[in-house]
């Protein structure tokens, strides 16, 4: 099945810094999102992009599709930030989110 | 909209007791999916619906049973629970189309002794 690969695994940042988390997957896609779950267990949809780039805020995320990877940038990072980051896909263009998820990156902010 | 809603947030169940837990959605969304998450292991899909009347099995399906009889709800059954099903258990919604998020509920945690 499709292999999808989270880098770092664990990320200490202080308040202010920027950061990158990749996402690197096996095959192509046609569905790629990216979540964040709080401390409190709270995962939260953040992006579907399945190729191209997007902004919310202080997060961006970029997908090359032709090349595997997905980057999701954490700009002026803040201590709510701190959870884990996951990255999902979907393999198949049949209807539903039949995501398959990475094994996540933890993030701390520190103040 | 309340979104998806999960119950009951905790439980704990003794090994061969059954369970169900409960998941509705009210953003009339077609698609709806149960995960487990355990340490190490990520998230796994258990089952999934893309419309009421109509089920699948996802990745970790042993051991678990779902119906769909209308468009908002959509329990996980566990008919004599083992230890090996103590984790989090989250219920996923979206539109059944190609391009839609996903949405998830908090989560029931679940510990069987």
């Amino acid at each position: 099945g499709i292999q999808v690969e989270q880098s770092p695994p664990d990320l200490i940042l202080q308040e202010g810094a920027n950061s990158t988390l990749r996402c690197n997957f096996s095959d192509s896609v046609n569905n790629l999102q990216w979540f964040h779950q709080n401390p409190w267990g709270q995962l939260i949809n953040l992006f579907y992009i399945p190729s191209g780039t997007k902004q919310n805020g202080r997060l961006s995320a970029t997908t090359v599709a032709t090349e595997r990877y997905s980057l999701l940038y954490i700009s002026s990072s803040q201590t709510t930030d701190s959870g884990v980051y996951f990255c999902a896909v979907d393999l198949t263009r049949a209807a539903g989110n039949k995501l398959t998820f990475g094994g996540g990156t933890r993030v701390l902010v520190k103040p | 909209n309340a979104g998806v809603t999960q119950t009951p947030k905790f439980h704990i169940l003794k090994t061969g007791q059954s369970m169900t837990l409960q998941c509705a959605q009210d953003m009339n969304h077609g698609y709806l999916s149960w995960y487990r998450q355990d340490p190490g292991m990520g998230l796994r899909r258990i089952h999934y619906s893309v419309a009421a009347g109509i089920t699948d099995k996802g990745e970790v399906p042993d051991g678990y049973n779902v119906s769909r009889s209308n468009t908002e709800d959509f329990p996980l059954r566990l008919e004599s629970a083992a230890p090996s099903q103590t984790s989090v258990y989250f219920c996923a919604s979206s539109y059944p189309g190609h391009n839609e998020k996903l949405f998830f509920g908090s989560g029931t945690q679940l510990s069987v002794l």
